[in-house]
C-alpha cells in the first residue's frame, strides 16, 4: 500500500520567514494531494490540495509543488504569521479509488513573534 | 461548524467493555471514514464506506467494527480485543469520483481507557 513520509516533524521559524514542509509518498499510482491545517484541540482542515496534471498551486501565502517523477511534493508558506502555527499533514491517495487517503506523520510548525 | 458531527466529545471506558462512538453528517456525502490520531502522530485509517451497507478495513482495522445502516451516520465501535484503544478518534466524509475529494472531519472523540 501507500506510505507517506513527511520531514521535518517540528519546524520552527521567526514571523515572516518561510516556511517549507516535503513529503514523498510510495504508490505511483497516487495522484491527488492534500495538505491539512491542525490547531491545538481542533479538527483538521483543507488548506490547499494539487492533483497530478499541475505541477504547482498557489493560494495567497500557501503554495504546493509536486514532482511525480522524484514522488514528492512540497508546501510552502512565506510571509510566515503567529496564526499559521499548528501542525501540517500532508496525504496522498488514488483518486479514482475510493478517495482514501494516507497520511504523513505530521509537522509542527511554530511561528515566532 | 455544522456539516459533521461526533459524539461524545470526550469518553471513559474499562478494560473489558466495548463502546460506540457516533458519527453524522448532513453534507449529503456518500463516503465516510474513521481515523485514529494518536499524540504527535499523524491520522491512520481504521474503516471508510463508499455507499450505504457498504465499508471496507483500512490500515487498523483490528479490534474496530463498523456499520453504515444510513447514509448520514457511521458508528464506530472499539471492541474489547482493541488492546491500546485511548486515543482521539476522527470521524470524515466526502463526495465520490475520481480524481480525489476533499475530506470534512468531525470535531472528534477523545476515548481514555481506565
Amino acid at each position: 500500500g501507500e506510505n507517506v513520509e513527511q520531514h521535518p516533524s517540528t519546524l520552527s521559524v521567526q514571523e515572516g520567514d518561510s516556511a517549507v514542509i516535503k513529503c514523498t509518498y510510495s504508490d505511483s499510482a497516487s495522484n491527488y494531494f492534500p495538505w491539512y491545517k491542525q490547531e491545538l484541540g481542533k479538527r483538521p482542515q483543507l488548506i490547499i490540495d494539487i492533483r497530478s496534471n499541475v505541477g504547482e498551486k498557489k493560494d495567497q501565502r500557501i503554495a504546493v509543488t509536486l514532482n511525480k517523477t522524484a514522488k514528492h511534493f512540497s508546501l510552502h508558506i512565506t510571509e510566515t504569521q503567529p496564526e499559521d502555527s499548528a501542525v501540517y499533514f500532508c496525504a496522498a491517495s488514488r483518486g479514482a479509488a475510493g478517495n482514501k487517503l494516507t497520511f504523513g506523520g505530521g509537522t509542527r510548525v511554530l511561528v515566532k513573534p | 461548524d455544522g456539516g459533521i458531527t461526533q459524539s461524545p466529545k470526550y469518553l471513559f471506558r474499562k478494560e473489558g467493555q466495548n463502546v460506540t462512538l457516533s458519527c453524522e453528517q448532513n453534507l449529503n456525502h456518500d463516503a465516510m471514514y474513521w481515523y485514529r490520531q494518536d499524540p504527535g502522530q499523524g491520522l491512520r485509517l481504521i474503516y471508510y464506506s463508499q455507499i450505504v451497507n457498504d465499508f471496507q478495513k483500512g490500515d487498523i482495522a483490528e479490534g474496530y467494527s463498523v456499520s453504515r445502516e444510513k447514509k448520514e451516520s457511521f458508528p464506530l465501535t472499539v471492541t474489547s480485543a482493541q488492546k491500546n484503544p485511548t486515543a482521539f478518534y476522527l470521524c470524515a466524509s466526502s463526495t465520490t469520483g475520481s480524481g480525489g475529494n476533499e475530506q470534512f472531519f468531525g470535531p472528534g472523540t477523545r476515548l481514555t481507557v481506565l
